[in-house]
């Protein structure tokens, strides 16, 4: 099945200890990018890559870190979270060009204490 | 990017159609409309896309002027699960950097009332 495959689905951490959110997609997608989602503001972007070694920033990227050292798997990485950071994540991915829409994960819901 | 302006909330009864609009003034040429829904804790699931004049598939219609300005995803004969947040985008998808940042705002919430 074509899917977007994010882990853990919920997550409390405390302030400061680093924890990565993994996404892995199966369907060879170029595209791949992360969106945090807080109430009254949507969706917004944190990162994106168009490729394997290229990432650029989105809306909101500070205090977060991505790589894209295969094709398949984007990791979000929260060096030292903060409260501030707590939200619902969401990582998409979609071919590079053509009509297509984005694939997202299911979610991983953050609370840091 | 093209800015998009949507109602933030609507309501609708069963059975019905409901159409929600989305105004784009600002779209360029090569920008493509798309519509996702997203039901709460999950993830935005991609119902729709469409150039101009009118798209339709198995969801939703899309209905889209000439002057591209605004569109409307047309939702025939709701059901309470429909209730979700629908999401308009414009970007240009046609392109190596169409996909880049596209923006999704804050949607509008469709409430359907039995």
């Amino acid at each position: 099945e074509a899917q977007v495959t994010q882990n853990p689905r919920y997550l409390i951490t405390v302030t400061g200890k680093k924890l990565t959110v993994t996404c892995s997609q199966n369907m060879n997608h170029e595209y791949m990018s992360w969106y945090r989602q807080d109430p009254g503001l949507g969706l917004r972007q944190i990162y994106y890559s168009m490729n394997v070694e290229v990432t650029d920033k989105g809306d909101v990227p500070e205090g977060y870190k991505v790589s894209r050292k295969e094709k398949r798997n984007f990791p979000l990485i929260l060096e030292s979270p903060s409260p501030n950071q707590t939200s619902l994540y969401f990582c998409a991915s979609s071919p590079l060009r053509g009509n297509y829409g984005y694939t997202f994960g299911s979610g991983t819901r953050l609370t840091v204490v | 990017l093209a800015k998009t302006t949507q109602p933030i909330s609507m309501d609708s009864y069963e059975g019905q159609e409901v159409n929600i609009t989305c105004s784009h003034n600002n779209i360029a040429t090569n920008d493509y409309i798309t519509w996702y829904q997203q039901f709460p804790s999950q993830g935005p699931r991609f119902i729709i896309q469409g150039y101009k004049t009118k798209v339709t598939n198995e969801v939703a219609s899309l209905f889209i002027p000439a002057d591209r300005k605004s569109s409307t995803l047309s939702l025939p004969r709701v059901s309470l699960s429909d209730t979700a947040v629908y999401y308009c985008l414009v970007g240009d998808i046609g392109s190596d950097f169409g996909n880049e940042k596209l923006t999704f705002g804050t949607g509008t919430r469709l409430t359907i009332i039995p």
